[in-house]
């Protein structure tokens, strides 16, 4: 059973440029999370969601965020327009309804 | 809201010694997960140890175990006969039961093992 499987592992982007990262959850989980960690922080929240809908995308900045996870392949986090505060990794991690969460090895954005 | 406060941004010690990790928290919920991760230089997330709140009994996994205080909201991290492989990162992380279930970490501690 393969583990949580995110793609590029490294993105290198210019700024208002448009970043696309994918995350495929482990096989029979249904939900997935996306958490941001920056220089020397540790992980914060950024968005909940079940197969074809979100349920809590409070940690998600307002503008040029935006999180799918669809009825049939990865859930994408897509950035548009990114700037240079927007580097940082990106985690995703996945569990069955009620679960333990397990990460992904993360996407490294770096925006030059 | 949930909080988690890590006070220790750095600790080091030589290799066979014990070392704690501190860790405190606020919710006001009743029933939680509090967890332990340890992201090493790879930067993979990996959990080392998990607390039910309505368990008493302290968590324990091989070397490593917790001070869970429910009333101090405190949960600390033992690791004793420490080895070199755990030089990490380690991060105090919170998760509500009921509800969205996203985990809340605190700002981590470098962890560094001496030979």
């Amino acid at each position: 059973n393969a583990g949580v499987m995110q793609n590029p592992r490294h993105l290198v982007r210019r700024r208002g440029q448009e970043a696309r990262l994918r995350c495929s959850p482990m096989k029979g989980h249904s939900h997935v999370y996306w958490y941001r960690q920056l220089p020397e922080e540790g992980l914060k929240f950024m968005v909940y969601l079940q197969k074809e809908n979100i349920i809590d995308e409070s940690g998600m900045p307002k503008e040029r965020f935006s999180a799918e996870f669809p009825k049939e392949g990865p859930s994408i986090l897509r950035i548009q327009q990114v700037v240079r505060g927007d580097s940082a990794a990106y985690f995703c991690a996945s569990s069955p309804p009620m679960g333990e969460q397990f990460f992904g090895p993360g996407t490294r954005l770096t925006v030059l | 809201a949930q909080t988690v406060t890590q006070s220790q941004p750095e600790m080091s010690v030589q290799e066979a010694e014990t070392v704690t990790l501190s860790c405190t928290y606020d919710t006001s919920e009743s029933n939680y997960y509090l967890f332990w991760y340890k992201q090493p230089p790879s930067r993979q997330m990996i959990l080392v140890i998990r607390q039910e709140a309505y368990k008493q009994q302290n968590a324990t996994e091989n070397r490593f175990s917790v001070n869970f205080q429910k009333a101090a909201k405190s949960f600390s991290l033992k690791i004793s006969d420490s080895q070199l492989g755990d030089t990490a990162m380690y991060f105090c992380a919170s998760l509500i039961i009921q509800g969205a279930q996203k985990l809340v970490f605190g700002q981590g501690t470098r962890l560094t093992i001496n030979p």
